[in-house]
Formats: C-alpha cells, structure tokens, sequence
C-alpha cells in the first residue's frame, strides 16, 4: 500500500499569517493509465464531514477560497494557506486515488494561536 | 447539489451484520464510481471499499476483506456496504463517498455523505 505521511501533524497559526502542509508518498502518485497525479487535499471542520479543497495536486475546487492552494509532484506535495482565517480550524488531509487500496496521510490538526 | 444520504448505522454485537446503505441525487449515479470510507471517533479516514459504476470491478481494505461486500443499485440511485463479522475496530462513521470517475481504481473521490455511526459491542 502507498503510505502517506504528513507533517506537521499539528499546526497552530496566528490570524493573517500562513500555513504550510506536507505530504509525502511512499511512492510516485502519477496514474499509468492517464499521466494524471490524484493526490487530494479534504479539509474536515470539527463535527463536519471531509471536503475537497484541491484535486490532481493544484486544482482547487469551485467555492474554496484562492488563499487555498496545493502544489508538488511525484512523491512531495504541498497545501499552502496564504492567510489563515478563524474558519481554517479543523483537520486537513491528504489521500492518493491513483493506486488501490486508496490511502489517507495522519491529519494535520489546524488551530489558531 | 450532489446529496449523499447514508443510513443504517447502529449499535450491534461482535460477530453480528449489519447493512449501510447510501442515497445519491444531484448527479447521474450510474456514470461514477462509488466508494465507503470510514472514521474511527476520534481517528483518521480509512478508505474500505469501492465499487465502479457498473459494479464490474470492486475494491476492499485488507482490514474488512472477506467480511464486507459493497453493491450498488443503479435504478435505485443507490449504494450499499454487506458488513459480516463485525468487530469492534469496525466501530466508526461510514462515509459515503463519490469518485469523480467510472473506475473506482483511480481517479480518488469528490463528494462525501455525512456519515452514519456504527457501534460494535456486547
């Protein structure tokens, strides 16, 4: 299985300021069948279900805002949040959808200082 | 709006089964792969299972192989998670959750449920 491993696992930031999410692949996320990278971002608010914020590393999805943004490629990826506001608090993953079984990273648990 | 409802979530013994089911609307079911991923409270998100949109080919975590069988029905706008056996590390919010894909063996997943709570103990 791919094992994905994120860092930090907690991360407290000041209002306004900016947050940075690794994740790391045990193994290259590009799709043999397509050349496509389906390496996903899911914010999970506290008592929320996951959603998607970025998919194929960069795109981010329709009502996310563009402080949101997501980078890398082969095994290193990124989620940047270029200013950190109050509703940013919760826990963010990352998940490859290129090989089964499908993996998630550990969660980085997002607060504000 | 794609709506996903899951139901059938309860407090059952170790060794007994249980059914999940999921209902879709707001986008045309049968063109998307479906999957089931689960929540430990508390924990992180665990992909189970997954199934591809005309149910020829389907996935599952090492951890419910052999015990869980995931269906669809696609007249029914539907999803569907057999659980057999349940244990006690099976205790958890079951997602349901839509791929962006007919293949369920890429392509990740978009569009998650709210979750329904499965308890296993004596």
């Amino acid at each position: 299985d791919v094992v994905m491993t994120q860092s930090p696992l907690s991360l407290s930031v000041t209002l306004g300021q900016p947050a940075s999410i690794s994740c790391r692949s045990s193994q290259s996320l590009v799709y043999s069948g397509d050349g496509n990278t389906y390496l996903n971002w899911f914010q999970q608010r506290p008592g929320q279900s996951p959603r998607r914020l970025t998919y194929k590393v960069s795109n981010r999805d329709s009502g996310v805002p563009d402080r949101f943004s997501g980078s890398g490629s082969g095994t290193d990826f990124t989620l940047k949040i270029s200013r950190v506001e109050a509703e940013d608090v919760g826990i963010y993953y990352c998940m490859q959808g290129t090989n089964w079984p499908y993996t998630f990273g550990q969660g980085t648990k997002l607060e504000i200082k | 709006e794609v709506q996903l409802v899951e139901s059938g979530g309860d407090l059952v013994q170790p060794g007994r089964s249980l059914r999940l089911s999921c209902a879709a609307s707001g986008f045309t079911f049968d063109a998307y792969a479906m999957h089931w991923v689960r929540q430990a409270p508390g924990k992180g998100l665990e992909w189970v299972s997954g199934i591809s949109w005309i149910s020829d080919s389907r996935g599952y975590a090492d951890s419910v192989k052999g015990r869980f069988t995931i269906s669809r029905d696609n007249a029914k706008n539907s999803l569907y998670l057999q659980m057999d056996s349940l244990r006690p590390e099976d205790t958890a919010f079951y997602y349901c959750v839509k791929s962006p894909a007919r293949i369920a063996s890429a392509g990740a997943v978009d569009y998650w449920g709210r979750g329904t709570l499965v308890i296993v103990s004596s």
